[in-house]
């Protein structure tokens, strides 16, 4: 089983969309949550930022962490064609190895 | 707004050659660290650094990898002979602790023919 699992897509929404991306775990010693946004050829882009489980707002952006199904979400609220880009999930131990893993990452394309 | 940055955008190399990567990690941040992403796959951890030595390494960073602060400015990694599975995105991040976020530089991408 993968550390972290995260669909590919690629995920197509219409503009104005809700969108929902996610990650799976398989470690419980993640406890730090990340999201970046990538740019095709470009560094990943910090997005958000979470410790404990429930929801972290920011903009039009929502993390929402579940370490008890070990389960995170980001969703995108009113989905705009530059919101169009890979969407990586990122988990770091609290104690031990403390180098980022990273999901596989989704392609969202948001359709104008 | 800070950044990390990364020189140069794009390395081409005989395979066998030695080549550097530099990054100018965020002016207050003590935690360096570099990533590579191959091609259609996902980035995976190189090598953390503090305090001028290396915090932790993945199997990938083998004897053909080393890191250096050379001033109080710029990070960098050295590939001692590249190898053509060598060639990927090679990304730089800082951080200002190990328990705060990560920020990514531009990426180098390195190409070894």
């Amino acid at each position: 089983q993968k550390e972290v699992e995260q669909d590919p897509g690629p995920l197509s929404v219409p503009e104005g969309a809700i969108v929902s991306l996610n990650c799976t775990y398989s470690n419980s010693a993640f406890q730090y949550f990340m999201w970046y946004r990538q740019y095709s050829r470009k560094g990943p882009e910090l997005l958000m930022y979470t410790y404990s489980s429930g929801n972290k707002e920011d903009g039009r952006f929502t993390a929402q962490v579940d370490k008890s199904s070990k389960y995170i979400s980001l969703f995108i609220r009113d989905s705009q064609p530059s919101d169009s880009a890979t969407y990586l999930c990122a988990m770091m131990r609290d104690t031990g190895r403390r180098a980022l893993t990273f999901g596989s990452g989704t392609r969202l394309q948001v359709q104008p | 707004e800070p950044e990390v940055t990364q020189t140069p955008s794009h390395q081409v190399t005989q395979m066998g050659q030695e080549v550097i990567l530099r990054c100018v990690p965020i002016s207050n941040h003590l935690y360096f660290y570099w990533y590579r992403q191959i091609l259609g796959q996902k980035v995976e951890f190189l090598v953390s650094f503090y305090n001028n030595e290396i915090s932790e390494k993945s199997e990938i960073f083998d004897d053909q990898f080393s890191v250096e602060r050379p001033d109080g400015s710029n990070f960098t990694l050295k590939i001692r002979s590249t190898k053509l599975e060598d060639s990927a995105m090679y990304f730089c991040a800082s951080s200002a602790t190990p328990d705060t976020e990560a920020f990514f530089g531009q990426g180098t991408r390195l190409t070894v023919v």
